[in-house]
C-alpha cells in the first residue's frame, strides 16, 4: 500500500517550452501532496504544498507563476514548469499523505533536463 | 522556520560494524522525525520514524533515538550490510494535529558506504 507514481520519469525539453509532471497516489486518497526539488548530491528542498481543491502554498523564493501546481483530485497533482530554462534542470519529486496521517510517501521522481 | 543539521556528510564502515548518523533541529514545536533512505536516482524511502512522545524506537537492525531537551535525534544501524549503502536523510516536522503544516524539513544527507 501507499504507492505514489510520477510521470514522466525523464523529460528533455527545449528552453522556453513548458513541461507538465504528474504525481498520482495509486492506492490511497492524498489530501495533501508536496513537491520537492533535488539537485545532484543535495537534499530535498520543498517547493510547495498542495491541498486538494485549493491553491498551493509556495515556499519562500519559489515563483508560483513559473511552477504551476494543480491538485484537482484526491489522487492527482500536477506541476507545470513554464518557460523552462536550463537552470530549471533538476530532479523533481512529489510526496503524498492522507488526511489524518503525518507520514509522507514519495514518488520515484522526474528528471527534467532543459536544453 | 525549522533548520535541520545532519552529520556526518559521509560515513564509511566495514560490513558488520555499526553506523550512527546524527541530526539536530531548531524548532521546539517539531514532534515528528522520520528517516529516509535514498539510493542513487531513486525515491526516498521511509525506513523508520519517531514521534516526540517516545525516546527510542527500534526495527530489527535500525533504531532511532530522540532527545527533545537537546533537540537532537540519531539513526543507528547495526550489523551493516553492503545493501545499506545509500544516502540517508533525517527530517523534522510539526504534526498536523497540533496545527503545524506537516512540512518536512530535511537534513543535508549522509552518504553511507558499507565496505566488504
Amino acid at each position: 500500500g501507499a504507492v505514489v507514481s510520477q510521470h514522466p520519469s525523464r523529460v528533455i525539453c527545449k528552453s522556453g517550452t513548458s513541461v507538465k509532471i504528474e504525481c498520482r497516489s495509486l492506492d490511497f486518497q492524498a489530501t495533501t501532496m508536496f513537491w520537492y526539488r533535488q539537485f545532484p548530491k543535495k537534499s530535498l528542498m520543498l517547493m510547495a504544498t498542495s491541498n486538494e481543491g485549493s491553491k498551493a502554498t509556495y515556499e519562500q523564493g519559489v515563483e508560483k507563476d513559473k511552477f504551476l501546481i494543480n491538485h484537482a483530485s484526491l489522487t492527482l497533482s500536477t506541476l507545470t514548469v513554464t518557460s523552462a530554462h536550463p537552470e530549471d534542470s533538476s530532479f523533481y519529486i512529489c510526496s503524498a499523505r492522507t488526511s489524518g496521517s503525518i507520514v509522507q510517501y514519495f514518488g520515484p521522481g522526474t528528471r527534467l533536463t532543459v536544453t | 522556520g525549522e533548520n535541520v543539521e545532519q552529520h556526518p556528510s559521509t560515513l564509511s564502515v566495514q560490513e558488520g560494524d555499526s553506523a550512527v548518523i546524527k541530526c539536530t533541529y531548531s524548532d521546539s514545536a517539531s514532534n515528528y522525525f522520520p528517516w529516509y533512505k535514498q539510493e542513487l536516482g531513486k525515491r526516498p524511502q521511509l525506513i523508520i520514524d519517531i514521534r516526540s512522545n517516545v525516546g527510542e524506537k527500534k526495527d530489527q537492525r535500525i533504531a532511532v533515538t530522540l532527545n527533545k531537551t537537546a533537540k537532537h535525534f540519531s539513526l543507528h544501524i547495526t550489523e551493516t550490510q553492503p545493501e545499506d549503502s545509500a544516502v540517508y536523510f533525517c527530517a523534522a516536522s510539526s504534526s498536523i494535529f497540533t496545527g503545524g503544516g506537516n512540512k518536512l524539513t530535511f537534513g543535508t544527507g549522509t552518504q553511507l558506504k558499507v565496505e566488504l
